[in-house]
């Protein structure tokens, strides 16, 4: 079955550190799509980057990169530079073949907090 | 701004009711996603629709139930409603079914039932 698990429910970072959020995923698809969103407190989910599975350079969008490792089935986001702004909930998620029918499956999310 | 438009943005009503939550999705997206995302809860996929076909089932209780019209927008029907149906209702476009293809959301659908 296509799961998402992301085993960090809550982490607190100091302003200007990298942070790592984990997310590993479950799937014996070939073809799939990975990807990070964004929920801050005022409940938009706002779309970050995108990683696909025959991609074999890591995605990158300004300050946020994401650390594909296909063999160990992991899709970690990495935040350069933490912004007080960053505090928000972050979902990863996969697109893949669900019971023969293509989903976008999402993990329980890890709330960030950006101390100043 | 994402380009999925979600209305109305705040809903409130009473038990035993029904309600109609609509979606717009972007210019040219043809599919379109609905999940529900309880309080602290991660986001749960209820139903999908390609060019107007249902293309996919989630965990959408038999009291809802969805379409999507020629023009591609979507609309999320919720019948009979109970206090655990308090949500945020998110609708979601992509441009195809492709893999690889990003879905935007919309700002949600606040729903409370009373």
């Amino acid at each position: 079955a296509q799961k998402i698990t992301q085993t960090q429910p809550g982490m607190f970072v100091q302003e200007k550190e990298a942070v790592t959020l984990d997310c590993t995923y479950d799937t014996s698809d070939q073809s799939y799509g990975l990807f990070w969103y964004k929920q801050p407190s005022s409940g938009e989910m706002i779309f970050l980057i995108y990683q696909g599975s025959y991609d074999e350079q890591n995605a990158t969008e300004g300050r946020y990169s994401l650390n594909f490792q296909k063999a160990r089935k992991s899709a970690n986001l990495v935040i350069s530079a933490s912004q007080l702004g960053d505090s928000a909930m972050y979902f990863c998620a996969m697109r893949g073949l669900i019971q023969g029918a293509q989903k976008l499956v999402f993990g329980q999310g890890t709330r960030l907090t950006i101390n100043p | 701004d994402s380009g999925v438009t979600q209305t109305p943005k705040h809903l409130i009503t009473a038990t035993g009711q029904r309600v109609t939550l609509r979606c717009s999705p972007r210019s040219g997206d043809l599919s379109v996603y609905w999940y529900q995302q309880s309080l602290d809860q991660g986001l749960q996929f209820l139903i999908h629709y390609y060019n107007g076909e249902e293309r996919a089932k989630g965990n959408i209780l038999e009291r809802f139930s969805a379409q999507q019209f020629p023009d591609l927008h979507s609309e999320l029907n919720l019948s009979s409603l109970e206090l655990g149906d308090s949500a945020l209702y998110f609708c979601a476009s992509s441009e195809s079914t492709g893999m690889n293809t990003e879905a935007f959301f919309g700002q949600g659908t606040r729903l409370t039932v009373v």
